[in-house]
């Protein structure tokens, strides 16, 4: 059974940038999207962006263009999460999730991670 | 529009059937998914598809769709549904999106 484990909580200086780490152990991995969903304090999920390893490429959502960066290693069956020029909004719980189907990154999650805290404070 | 609209809360009595509804033009196409989220937890995802439920989901779970409208019914509600639900589709780019979320209160 694949499982999906992340890199622990951080804490952030508003303006820096975060890398979250997502490592997938127990099956197949490039093949299939990871996605990651923030989730802000007492909020909803928000897709931020995916990758599918084998292809490379990465699709984001419009509002973290520019500002987001996820790509995948292959050889460590782990996708990374980059935040950058963060401000307090930005404070959120962050998870990895993996596609349904093979070869797209649309639209259903069947395995998630644990979610990291990502606190943006001075 | 590039939107999925849940309601805010609903309520059920223990046993009852309760349907959570998402509102969405990319409904008319595609098939939501449904995820339950308890506190403190990642979402899990309940159904996909036209009705499909993941291995380990109760039957009690069932999905259902017309026009613009997703439904996530569950009959014979018990005490641990209670939880927040998430529906997701997709947006006009095609990229994922998530509805609002219900979340649902067994009485």
């Amino acid at each position: 059974q694949v499982q999906l484990v992340q890199s622990g909580a951080e804490v952030k200086k508003p303006g820096s940038s975060v890398k979250v780490s997502c490592k997938a152990s127990g099956g197949t991995f490039s093949s299939y999207a990871i996605s990651w969903v923030r989730q802000a304090p007492g909020q909803g999920l928000e897709w931020m962006g995916g990758i599918i390893p084998i292809f490379g490429t990465a699709n984001y959502a419009q509002k973290f263009q520019g500002r987001v960066t996820i790509t995948a290693d292959e050889s460590t069956s782990t996708a990374y999460m980059e935040l950058s020029s963060l401000r307090s909004e930005d404070t959120a719980v962050y998870y990895c999730a993996r596609g349904l189907q093979m070869a797209t990154i649309c639209c259903a999650f069947d395995i998630w991670g644990q979610g990291t805290m990502v606190t943006v404070s001075s | 529009s590039s939107e999925l609209t849940q309601d805010p809360a609903v309520s059920v009595a223990l046993g009852q059937t309760v349907r959570i509804t998402c509102q969405g033009d990319s409904l008319r196409s595609y098939y939501a998914s449904w995820y339950q989220q308890k506190p403190g937890q990642a979402p899990v995802l309940v159904i996909y598809g036209k009705n499909n439920r993941p291995s380990g989901i109760p039957d009690r779970f069932s999905g259902s769709s017309s026009g613009n409208t997703a439904s996530l019914t569950i009959t014979g509600a018990q005490a641990e549904d209670e939880a927040d639900y998430y529906c997701n589709s997709r947006d006009s780019s095609g990229n994922p999106l998530f509805g609002g979320g219900t979340k649902l209160t067994v009485l």
